[in-house]
């Protein structure tokens, strides 16, 4: 059972433009995570969000968490070459310890 | 201040065989978790050790065993390999139980099963 959705699997745009992925699931998560993953490496984290509401901003990167933390977004501004890799969202819920679930990744791929 | 280091980084075996992955976690961290990545999807669960001891498991079947030591570092074993283990398999390491604690993942180890 996938507790949660990623999307878009992919995504290819240009320079400058911009993006949003979505994480969605039914479950409450005490706290979600975003990471990027590069070829050959492992996932390499960007930002916590913990509050239902909360948004962090990471240059041009803004995370958001749902207000009933079962939901998230990563909000991409004109998005670069270097931005180009696996974006990955995972949950970790409550009595769980430190299990994270993940959703199925966005390949994001700009060009420039 | 050397992060997770996963050995070997790619190995190949076939049908049935068995294999040992091993983790040495960042240094001060003492909980070793393990994720497995199959192509074109998001880390799934395996384990998790903390005092040497199995405190999680993800739905994954007997055929994956784990051990941590004294020293924190931590092993993963697979038994009578199948196909579908082919995966990147990743270790996490955080420090302590609590949940806010941030995990720091290796590179992880590429198996290919023939």
């Amino acid at each position: 059972t996938q507790l949660l959705e990623q999307s878009p699997q992919f995504l290819s745009i240009q320079e400058g433009e911009n993006l949003t992925v979505y994480c969605n699931s039914s479950s409450v998560f005490s706290s979600l995570q975003w990471y990027r993953q590069e070829p050959g490496e492992g996932p390499v984290l960007l930002v916590t969000v913990v509050t239902g509401g909360e948004v962090k901003k990471l240059k041009r990167l803004t995370f958001q968490f749902g207000d009933a933390r079962k939901d998230s977004s990563l909000h991409i501004t004109a998005a670069q070459p270097g931005d180009t890799g696996l974006y990955l969202c995972a949950g970790l819920i409550y009595n769980q310890g430190g299990k994270l679930i993940f959703g199925q990744g966005t390949e994001l791929s700009v060009k420039p | 201040d050397a992060g997770v280091t996963q050995s070997p980084t790619h190995l190949i075996k076939t049908r049935g065989q068995q294999v040992t992955l091993r983790c040495s976690p960042k240094s001060g961290h003492d909980t070793v978790s393990w994720y497995q990545q199959a192509l074109g999807q998001g880390p799934q669960f395996i384990f998790q050790y903390y005092e040497e001891e199995e405190r999680q498991r993800g739905n994954f079947p007997d055929r994956f065993s784990g051990h941590q030591f004294p020293n924190y570092s931590s092993e993963l074993n697979v038994n009578a390999l199948l196909l579908g283990d082919s995966a990147l398999y990743l270790c996490a390491s955080r420090r302590g139980q609590g949940i806010d604690q941030p995990q720091h993942f290796g590179d992880g180890t590429r198996l290919s099963i023939l």
